[in-house]
């Protein structure tokens, strides 16, 4: 398998704009899970999906930022709009539950918001 | 809520061995993880252990277990320049996600 998948892999835009992030879980997985790292925070569980549906999206820091998962092998988060403080690493991760908790991280995305 | 402690940074000299050390609050959790990010990667799971075991042994790395003090522990053996990494210790319930500490950086000196 290609293990998860997202792209971009970097990302420079400028405040205002509207970003798109993308990830493609582990086929079969059936959780799905966005974090974002910065230094000062650390890693932050941002939400997380099962079948497809949300159950956790209270990591989301503010109304600008949405994720959907319109199918099992895909998952968009947009921020829009954009600001500086949004400018981290952003990771998408799954799993399969039925065989414990373990996360499998994509390579992240490096978004720059000037 | 879960909390997940670990020290910060650690710095070890080459050929020697590192202890990474973590402390979690959940006493539910039923896996304890270690995982490793090189500079530039996303997060690589590195092992895991059951929360009925005290000790796991795999290569160069053991992982202790201490349930009563909520501790767990990765010890790296013959620690080499490409073990440079932050180190996420990480623990799970049966229904809920991860919850991951802020990260050990070792660094590693020739």
């Amino acid at each position: 398998d290609a293990g998860v998948i997202q792209s971009p892999r970097h990302e420079v835009t400028e405040m205002g704009q509207e970003v798109t992030l993308r990830c493609k879980p582990i086929s079969g997985h059936d959780y799905l899970f966005w974090y974002r790292q910065t230094m000062m925070r650390g890693l932050e569980l941002l939400i997380y999906f099962n079948n497809n549906v949300p159950i956790d999206d209270s990591g989301m820091p503010e109304d600008r930022f949405s994720a959907k998962m319109p199918n099992a092998s895909f998952s968009t988060l947009k921020i829009q709009p954009s600001e500086p403080r949004d400018s981290a690493v952003y990771f998408c991760a799954s799993s399969f539950a039925a065989s414990g908790w373990t996360q499998y991280f994509g390579p992240g995305t490096r978004l720059l918001v000037l | 809520g879960e909390d997940v402690e670990q020290s910060l940074f650690l710095s070890v000299r080459e050929g020697d061995s590192s202890v990474i050390n973590c402390t979690y609050t959940d006493s539910s959790s039923t896996y304890l993880y270690w995982y490793k990010q090189e500079p530039g990667a996303g997060l690589q799971l590195l092992t895991y252990i059951f929360s009925n075991m005290d000790m796991k042994q795999d290569q160069r790395l053991t992982v202790l277990l201490n349930k009563k003090d909520k501790h767990l522990s990765l010890r790296i053996a013959d620690t080499q320049t490409g073990d440079s990494a932050i180190y996420f210790c990480a623990e799970g319930g049966r229904n809920t996600p991860l919850v991951f500490g802020k990260g050990t950086r070792l660094s590693v000196i020739a």
